[in-house]
């Protein structure tokens, strides 16, 4: 079984910069993981911000883009905005029957 | 606008079953892939299973294969879970959520499920 790594946790002050990373243990995650993000806040349930590596959703802010670096999938939040603070959980697909999700990263703005 | 909205949630003991409902309005329910993810207590998430729009195709996470049956009735616009032999491990939130390049796309506000004896 395939293991997605991803930051435990970060903080970013407001109006800042960040960078989440999700890798995998079975190599370099390329375009073919299809790798999505999904934020959650307590209480609440997850909502899609990225798909397919670099696709906004209709509804995810222009502050938050997607991009493989260094062999990773990232989410990059840029201009870092109170309500942003949440759990951040990306996925890669390897195969129709092999979806798996990081552990999640905590995002702190403060 | 799109909703899921699951039910049939609840407690249940070791080895028993429970079939969740999934009911979709706000989009075209028939053309679209749907899934199952669910969420442990405290933890992560967790894909579980996929249907193809057509109720043709499944596939199934390897720690609910042999155990969970997808399906759905796009007369109803309807999906639907059935749990097997369930386990303690199998407790957690279950949500369903609409298929996007390989990803999730809408997510339902999901439905405990509690294995417990």
């Amino acid at each position: 079984q395939a293991v997605v790594t991803q930051e435990p946790s970060l903080t970013v002050s407001p109006g800042g910069t960040v960078t989440l990373t999700c890798g995998s243990s079975t190599g370099a995650v390329t375009s073919g993981h299809f790798a999505s993000w999904y934020q959650q806040k307590p209480g609440q349930a997850p909502r899609a911000v990225i798909y397919d590596t670099t696709n906004k959703h209709s509804w995810t802010p222009a502050r938050f883009s997607g991009s493989l670096l260094g062999g990773k999938s990232a989410l990059t939040l840029s201009g870092a905005q109170p309500e942003d603070e949440a759990d951040y959980f990306c996925l890669l697909s390897y195969d129709t029957s092999r979806r798996v999700f990081g552990r999640g990263t905590k995002l702190t703005v403060l | 606008q799109v909703q899921l909205v699951e039910s049939g949630g609840g407690v249940v003991q070791p080895g028993g079953s429970l079939i969740l409902s999934c009911a979709a309005s706000g989009f075209t329910f028939s053309t679209n892939n749907m899934h199952w993810v669910r969420q442990a207590p405290g933890t992560g998430l967790e894909w579980v299973a996929f249907i193809k729009y057509d109720g043709i195709k499944t596939y199934y996470a390897d720690s609910v294969w042999g155990r969970f049956s997808l399906s759905r009735d796009n007369s109803r616009n309807t999906l639907y879970l059935q749990m097997n032999n369930l386990r303690h491990e199998d407790t957690a939130v279950y949500y369903c959520a609409t298929d996007r390049n390989w990803g999730f796309d809408y997510w339902g506000q999901g439905v405990l499920v509690t294995v417990s004896s």
